[in-house]
């Protein structure tokens, strides 16, 4: 079965502080893909990254950065100085090799406090 | 290229009675999924769609149906509406086939049941 775990529910930063946000998942399949998505108020879930189960290397994209680790099965968000246009519900989420399914955590809500 | 758009955005409806929302993918794209976004149970999949068949379900009762129409627009339909069934609905298109591709979600639409 699959699993997607954000232990923080809600974290409140000050502007420019940096935070992490985590996410564990559980699954059997050897092959896989992870995802990053931001749902702002607005609604819409805006996709951020996809990272597969064969591709370890962390990344960076401006503010945000990524890393994935499989001897711990953790896929950790990085925001570096953060922005109160980051305010927003973070998923992490899993999708087995075939078909099209999405295993999403519970989500973290992140406060950027001006 | 347009993005994904769900009809209607807001619903309003009573117990026991039917509705059916709707789903337009990105053009291209082959897959439609959707998804129950409650604060409860976060952000489950209902099922999805490729060309015209259902491929995948989650784990929701019958009264949750769907289907495809031949130029990829999707259509969701909840029958005897119940309280439960207040949520945001999500729809998301991909191109559904063995590239790796995220899935790009709509603005939803959030139906309430009185």
């Amino acid at each position: 079965a699959q699993k997607v775990t954000q232990a923080q529910t809600e974290i409140s930063v000050v502007e420019k502080e940096d935070v992490t946000l985590d996410c564990v998942y559980e699954t059997r399949d050897t092959t896989y893909y992870l995802f990053w998505y931001k749902q702002p108020p607005s609604g819409e879930l805006v996709f951020l990254i996809r990272r597969n189960s064969f591709d370890e290397q962390n990344e960076i994209s401006g503010r945000y950065s990524w890393n994935f680790q499989k001897s711990t099965s953790s896929f950790n968000f990085t925001i570096t100085a953060s922005q109160v246009v980051d305010s927003a519900v973070y998923f992490c989420a899993l999708k087995k090799n075939t078909g099209n399914q999405f295993y999403f955590g519970t989500g973290t809500s992140l406060t950027v406090i001006p | 290229k347009a993005g994904v758009t769900q009809t209607p955005r807001y619903l309003i409806k009573t117990r026991g009675q039917q509705v059916t929302l709707s789903c337009s993918p990105i053009s291209g794209h082959r897959s439609v999924s959707w998804y129950q976004q409650t604060p409860g149970q976060g952000l489950q999949f209902l099922f999805e769609y490729f060309s015209e068949t259902q491929r995948n379900k989650g784990n929701f009762p019958g009264r949750f149906s769907g289907r495809q129409f031949s130029n990829s627009r999707s259509e969701m339909n909840v029958s005897t509406l119940e309280l439960g069934d207040s949520a945001l609905y999500l729809c998301a298109s991909s191109y559904g086939d063995d590239r790796l591709n995220e899935q790009f979600f709509g603005p939803g639409t959030r139906l309430t049941v009185l």
